[in-house]
């Protein structure tokens, strides 16, 4: 069963500290990986996406990273603002008819002052 | 970047009545569009996926009979909850897949907020 899990659940932080995130992965046959930013009651927001050949991606101050061997990627946010404080969901795509996305259950971080 | 429009963000309705949800690709066409519901703190929950000019495949659990959703054009689908109740309350969320080559982006709407009374 394809499967996608995210840890932490939840995360606090402080204002201007770094943190990661992290995904693994059961999703087979691998297409490409996500991540998106959700703010509260609103749609998510793609952040990154990694296809099988990439081992890194950066967006800003958000930088992703994936190992396509070991099935696992993080989500690494640097220097964070109170503006980061969201959920983070972890997305793989499969290479298959369909190519069906399959959702983590997300961090939730927020970030305090 | 592409953009996805959903319309209403918001909805209150009665228990009994039915409510229709747009979804719309504005800058590009997309054969394929996907409904999701979220329940507070959880993930996105796949409903059903929406093909241009065909039926839509319902994921296992979802009545279709209750979820009507229409694929009209390239650029619109529409979620129709008839019958709504109260356990019908969520955000609704669509997604347009749009084809870029090296595979398939796939955007978000800002989601509806369904309350029903």
């Amino acid at each position: 069963k394809n499967q996608v899990e995210q840890s932490p659940q939840s995360l606090i932080i402080l204002e201007g500290k770094n943190c990661t995130l992290q995904c693994n992965y059961t999703v087979s046959p691998f297409s490409n990986l996500r991540w998106y930013k959700q703010d509260t009651g609103r749609g998510p927001v793609s952040l990154t996406i990694m296809t099988f050949s990439e081992n890194t991606k950066s967006n800003g101050r958000y930088t992703a990273t994936l190992d396509a061997d070991t099935k696992q990627s993080s989500l690494h946010i640097t220097a964070s603002q109170l503006s980061d404080s969201a959920s983070y969901i972890c997305v793989v795509g499969g290479n298959n008819a369909g190519n069906m996305l399959t959702f983590g259950g997300g961090t939730r971080l927020m970030v305090k002052p | 970047g592409a953009v996805v429009s959903q319309h209403p963000s918001w909805v209150i309705c009665k228990s009994g009545t039915s409510v229709k949800i747009e979804c719309r690709s504005l800058d590009f066409q997309a054969t394929t569009m996907f409904w999701y519901r979220q329940f507070p703190k959880q993930s996105l929950m796949l409903m059903a996926t929406s093909n241009e000019g065909s039926k839509a495949t319902y994921e296992q659990g979802v009545e279709k009979d209750k979820f009507l959703i229409n694929h009209a054009s390239l650029t619109l689908s529409t979620l129709t909850v008839t019958s709504a109740h109260p356990e019908d309350s969520s955000f609704y969320i669509c997604s347009a897949r749009a084809n870029r080559g090296w595979g398939y982006e796939q955007y978000f709407g800002p989601g509806t907020r369904l309350t029903v009374t």
